[in-house]
């Protein structure tokens, strides 16, 4: 089936790390996306990793990847006021000789003082 | 290199009207997607075109169609607007396909009256 979830909403302290977790259902899935929405603008993408790849590592971020359990984290180091954004975890599915991406429904994420 | 390109930013049209939307890909992108989001459900995949036909549909009624032109700029139609049109509609580019990481505009947010 197409399924991701993802907690609905993070509130977390100014410096602190936040971790954004999602989980998918296709084992079939290739690559595993971050994307970034704020307020009134498009979807950003922030990182990604291939399917066969446990860890990546990009400045203040963090992906961590769990095959077996389908489970898939966005860690965010330090972070910041500018942090706060709606986070979408998404699978590119490849099925049928074509691709797309199903999207999470989103995590909020706020960054308070 | 620009980014992907969407106009118009905002419409506001009634029920019963069209609505033609634009998306201009980054420069030697040949993938042209299209994501409808609303609170609701989320966002949700509409169609794919590459080299001027559609590869992949998602499940919206044939209301909504589209097409690509020869220099990868694509429109999306969506006739008989309906109040649940109303949405923020999302396009993203990749070279040749959603396998590859897409990226996306700022989307063309319309509101049905």
């Amino acid at each position: 089936g197409e399924d991701v979830e993802q907690s609905l909403f993070l509130s977390v302290r100014e410096g602190d790390s936040s971790v954004i977790n999602c989980t998918y259902t296709d084992s079939s899935s290739t690559y595993l996306y971050w994307y970034k929405q704020e307020p009134g603008a498009g979807l950003q993408l922030l990182t990604y990793i291939f399917s066969n790849m446990d860890m990546k590592q990009d400045q203040r971020l963090t992906v961590l990847l769990n095959k077996k359990d389908k489970h898939l984290s966005l860690r965010i180091a330090d972070t910041q006021t500018g942090d706060s954004a709606i986070y979408f975890c998404a699978e590119s599915l490849f099925s049928g000789g074509y691709n797309k991406l199903i999207f999470g429904a989103g995590t909020r994420l706020a960054v308070h003082p | 290199k620009a980014g992907v390109t969407q106009t118009p930013r905002y419409l506001i049209k009634t029920r019963g009207q069209q609505v033609t939307l634009s998306c201009s890909p980054i420069s030697g992108h040949r993938s042209v997607s299209w994501y409808q989001q609303t609170p609701g459900q989320g966002l949700q995949f509409l169609f794919e075109y590459f080299s001027e036909t559609q590869r992949n549909k998602g499940n919206f009624p044939g209301r909504f169609s589209g097409r690509q032109f020869s220099n990868s700029r694509s429109e999306m139609n969506v006739s008989t607007l309906e109040l649940g049109d109303s949405a923020l509609y999302l396009c993203a580019s990749s070279l040749t396909g959603p396998r590859e990481t897409q990226y996306f505009g700022p989307g063309t947010r319309l509101l049905v009256l």
